[in-house]
C-alpha cells in the first residue's frame, strides 16, 4: 500500500496566485482530513470529507480556501489568491471510518511558500 | 528515514486513574521536538504539550506529563486523574526542519 499520496511536496508561489494541493487517500478509506502546520498555530484541521461530502468545514480559515472532493480517491484544496501568511505545510489524513480504533493515516505534507 | 510509532491502537482507563501512552520513534538526528496531540470527537487537534529534544527534563502541563528517553527514543504521554473530558485520539509526532511525521494514533476511552 502506498499509503496516503499528497502533491507537490514543495510550492513556492508569489502572492495572488492560485495555488491547488492534491490528496489520494488509501484506497477503502471513506474520511479525508485537511490540516494545516504551523509551529505558531500547530496543527489545525481545516475540513474533512466522510463518503466524498464535506463534513466540518469550520476550520477553513477564510473564503480563499476551498477544498473538493469529486470522487472517493482524490481530494483538492485550493487558495485563491493566496497570501504570504498562507505559508505551511498542509497535511492530508485519511481513515476508515466504522473501524474499530479510527486510526488516521498521514501523507508526507506538501510545504507552502508564498512570497 | 524518521517514523513514529504508537503501539497501542487503544486504551481504556477508569476515570481519575492514572494512563501511559507509548510513543516510540526512530531518528538519527539530535535536534527535534516531539508533540502529543489530542484529536476529540469534535475532530480537531489540539496541542497537549511538546518536548525539546534538547531539553533534558520532561515537560508537563498540568495534569499532562512526558517521559522523554532520549536515547531509547521513547517519547510516552502520562495523564493524571484522568477525566471524561480526556477521551480522544491521541497522536504522536515528531518534527524537525518542517518536517513532521505522526504516528497513526492510540483511542483512549474514559470509563466512568
Amino acid at each position: 500500500d502506498a499509503g496516503v499520496i499528497q502533491s507537490p511536496r514543495h510550492e513556492v508561489t508569489e502572492m495572488g496566485q492560485e495555488v491547488t494541493l492534491r490528496c489520494k487517500p488509501i484506497s477503502g478509506h471513506n474520511s479525508l482530513f485537511w490540516y494545516r502546520q504551523t509551529m505558531m498555530r500547530g496543527l489545525e484541521l481545516l475540513i474533512y470529507f466522510n463518503n466524498n461530502v464535506p463534513i466540518d468545514d469550520s476550520g477553513m480559515p477564510e473564503d480563499r480556501f476551498s477544498a473538493k472532493m469529486p470522487n472517493a480517491s482524490f481530494s483538492t484544496l485550493k487558495i485563491q489568491p493566496s497570501e504570504p501568511r498562507d505559508s505551511a505545510v498542509y497535511f492530508c489524513a485519511s481513515t476508515r471510518d466504522g473501524g474499530r480504533t479510527d486510526t488516521q493515516y498521514f501523507g508526507p505534507g506538501t510545504r507552502l511558500t508564498v512570497l | 528515514a524518521q517514523t513514529v510509532t504508537q503501539s497501542q491502537p487503544e486504551m481504556s482507563v477508569q476515570e481519575a486513574e492514572t494512563v501511559t501512552l507509548s510513543c516510540t520513534y526512530d531518528t538519527s538526528e539530535s535536534d527535534y521536538y516531539l508533540f502529543w496531540y489530542k484529536q476529540p470527537p469534535s475532530r480537531q487537534m489540539i496541542l497537549v504539550i511538546r518536548q525539546e529534544a534538547y531539553k533534558q527534563q520532561n515537560a508537563t502541563e498540568n495534569r499532562f506529563s512526558v517521559n522523554f528517553q532520549k536515547a531509547a527514543k521513547s517519547f510516552s504521554l502520562k495523564i493524571s486523574d484522568s477525566q471524561l473530558g480526556d477521551a480522544a485520539m491521541y497522536f504522536c509526532a515528531y518534527y524537525r526542519d518542517d518536517k513532521i511525521i505522526f504516528g497513526k494514533g492510540t483511542r483512549l476511552h474514559i470509563l466512568p
